[in-house]
């Protein structure tokens, strides 16, 4: 089972509906982050949250909000689509810390969002 | 505010040829430099940091200050290292998260 799961993988959907991308992870990390990845563009942040009380905003937040409903889950919602949100979203964890692995993120599969 | 360039967004190489893919940052303070790679039909992972240096896949970068660079450097590209990489900055103080550059797609050329 993959450490870090997304759902659902590809979504069609309408301008102006409500989606929401869900993640869940069992990677036991505290830190948790939803960025879009387009052509040329590369990965930009759109949210992050270092721990379940905790919720910041990336660069790109405008038109996104996030829940942190437990250690292991982290959503990401457009209330309103509009087509230039058309991308591949990625959720990623990290566990902070002087060890080896601190700041590697660890990334889900992608959810691929496509808004008509 | 931290940024990470990435200058060529397509660099082809012919098979067993020196590859070197480049990566300039901004920071004013001391950051630290990531290589992350995505393969076809893979997730996204981590290649190097500049602080294990190790040499990954055949792979190294060092980090130059004074020069603000984390170029990714490989003396003989083999087919395998086809894919879309990116380079990536975190600040070791205040918010700590990570900022990736616009990423480079290497193609190997057989």
């Amino acid at each position: 089972d993959a450490d870090v799961t997304q759902t659902p993988r590809n979504r069609i959907t309408k301008t102006g509906k409500r989606i929401m991308l869900e993640c869940s992870q069992t990677k036991g990390h505290d830190r948790m982050y939803w960025y879009r990845q387009d052509p040329g563009l590369g990965l930009r942040l759109i949210y992050y949250s270092f721990d379940v009380k905790d919720i910041n905003k990336g660069e790109i937040s405008d038109g996104y909000s996030v829940s942190r409903q437990a250690q292991a889950k982290f959503s990401l919602s457009l209330e309103s689509a509009i087509p230039n949100q058309t991308a591949l979203y990625f959720c990623a964890t990290s566990d902070p810390g002087r060890n080896s692995g601190a700041n590697v993120l660890t990334f889900g599969a992608g959810s691929r969002l496509t808004v008509l | 505010a931290q940024r990470v360039t990435q200058p060529e967004k397509l660099l082809s190489v012919f098979k067993g040829a020196p590859v070197e893919l480049k990566c300039n940052y901004s920071y004013s303070g001391s950051p630290e430099l990531f290589w992350y790679v995505q393969y076809s039909r893979q997730r996204l992972q981590l290649l190097l940091r500049h602080i294990s240096r190790e040499s990954i896949k055949g792979f190294t970068a060092d980090l130059n200050k004074g020069e603000t660079s984390f170029h990714l450097k490989k003396p003989f590209a083999q087919e395998e290292d086809s894919a879309m990489y990116y380079c990536a900055l975190i600040s070791n103080f205040g918010n700590e998260k990570l900022t990736f550059g616009t990423g480079t797609r290497l193609t190997i050329i057989p």
